[in-house]
């Protein structure tokens, strides 16, 4: 019964490569959000949609993009990996501005 | 930037209550207080948030001084398992305001 949950939780792959991160959540909220957790630990948001519109847009390549199939989903498609592309990818959820929570990450390293 | 300042660590003995400070004097009248914790290698995990009054749950407490500059978070009967990386955040009830997560304090739980 996870509420937040990310598939894959580890990645690999080379430079160049094009992957996806997939994120669905059971809590009926209608918020979703990514962030990324560099090697330094900082936690950053990257997206939030809410009823599968892009609320926030952080300065983020646009090598990535957000995908909201429905209001349980919110994936990340990510082109032309680059090393500096390595960390761990969080998704959250919450119902508009309430209260976020997260999913158990996805760990992402691109060799 | 995140709005707040917390100490970097900070011990607390198993089984003693652990008090963590923030600051943010420049909160402003209807942002919240909020914190979340992340323990390692899983993602951040809401604890509780509040306004002006103080507000207490299953988890944790939380005192906001009467000028809003500041606030502690207490564990009452810390554990082990408690062991992570505290983050105080404030932030406006609105779609469009971002959590900023700085640094946070590293709590660690002496047995």
């Amino acid at each position: 019964d996870t509420a937040v949950s990310q598939t894959p939780k580890y990645l690999v792959t080379q430079m160049g490569n094009d992957k996806s991160i997939k994120c669905e959540q059971n809590l009926g909220h209608d918020t979703m959000y990514w962030y990324k957790q560099d090697s330094k630990k900082f936690l950053k948001i990257m997206f939030s949609y809410n009823n599968k519109e892009l609320i926030i847009n952080e300065t983020v390549p646009n090598r990535f993009s957000p995908k909201s199939p429905d209001k349980a989903h919110l994936n990340l498609h990510i082109n032309s990996l680059e090393l500096g592309d390595s960390a761990v990818y969080f998704c959250a959820s919450s119902h508009g501005e309430e209260t976020q929570y997260f999913g158990p990450g996805t760990r992402l390293l691109v060799l | 930037d995140a709005k707040t300042t917390q100490p970097t660590s900070m011990d607390c003995a198993e089984g003693r209550a652990a008090n963590l400070p923030c600051n943010h004097s420049t909160i402003s009248g209807n942002e919240y207080v909020y914190w979340y914790r992340q323990i390692h290698s899983q993602g951040p995990q809401y604890i509780i948030h509040g306004l002006k009054n103080n507000e207490t749950n299953e988890m944790a407490s939380l005192i906001i001084t009467e000028d809003r500059k500041s606030s502690t978070l207490i564990l009452p009967h810390a554990t082990l398992r408690d062991t992570a990386v505290y983050y105080c955040i404030a932030k406006h009830m609105n779609r469009d305001d971002k959590i900023i997560f700085g640094k946070g304090t590293r709590l660690h739980i002496l047995p």
